[in-house]
């Protein structure tokens, strides 16, 4: 299993400019998230899911969309970049929320850096 | 408001130098916590989880404890090998995660 892959890993954009970070899991996990980090900062959630076709805001949402179309991919949608969203995305998923089996599988992270 | 604290924020110890690393919360409904280990440039690993207060878990030169308020992941003799960030994470009810700012650890040989 490859787990959970992001795309792409490294990215700069200028104000302005629209971009799509993608996130595809082969376990089967019907939970998905985005996160940003920041340095000094936890981990924000953007948004979640809990299946395909159900998605609904984090902590931190404005300036993002996503959607679930399958299990597998669950792309985040930056418009109109601001240099508020420079910052470390994870995408991450669980098989469940109980406790017992809910820990979070992470990517590697896309690195984005708006100017 | 629904906090986690993680202190320190960087700690540096010699090879076989034990030490303590605590979180500690402040949240209105907590369903469990979560430990994470994060190396430079990847995302976090997931270490541990913890129900409720006075459980321990273990793993090689780490153990992490939980009271009702806070959490520390012990680190017996260390090795350069366990140098990374370490993450604590509460779970609240439903989807929610809350997670610290992480600690820093660096163990030199």
């Amino acid at each position: 299993n490859a787990g959970v892959t992001q795309t792409p890993k490294f990215r700069i954009l200028k104000i302005g400019q629209s971009m799509t970070l993608q996130c595809t899991q082969d376990m089967n996990h019907n939970y998905m998230y985005w996160y940003r980090q920041d340095p000094g900062m936890g981990l924000k959630l953007i948004y979640y899911s809990v299946g395909a076709g159900i998605t609904d805001k984090g902590e931190v949402p404005n300036g993002y969309n996503v959607s679930r179309s399958t299990t597998e991919d669950f792309p985040l949608r930056l418009e109109l970049a601001a240099p508020s969203q420079t910052s470390v995305y994870f995408c991450a998923s669980s098989y469940s929320i109980s406790i017992n089996t809910g820990e979070l599988f992470f990517g590697e992270g896309s690195r984005l850096t708006v100017l | 408001e629904d906090q986690v604290t993680q202190s320190p924020e960087a700690l540096r110890l010699q090879e076989g130098e034990s030490s303590s690393l605590n979180c500690s919360y402040t949240v209105s409904g907590l369903r469990g916590l979560f430990w994470y280990r994060q190396d430079p440039g990847k995302g976090p690993e997931f270490l541990f989880t913890l129900y409720s207060a006075g459980e321990e878990k273990e793993k090689e030169r780490l153990k992490a404890t939980l009271t009702k308020k806070e959490s520390f992941l012990h680190i017996t003799a260390p090795k350069p090998e366990d140098s990374a960030t370490y993450l604590c994470a509460v779970q609240l009810y439903g989807q929610n995660f809350v997670f610290g700012p992480g600690t820093r650890l660096s163990v030199l040989p």
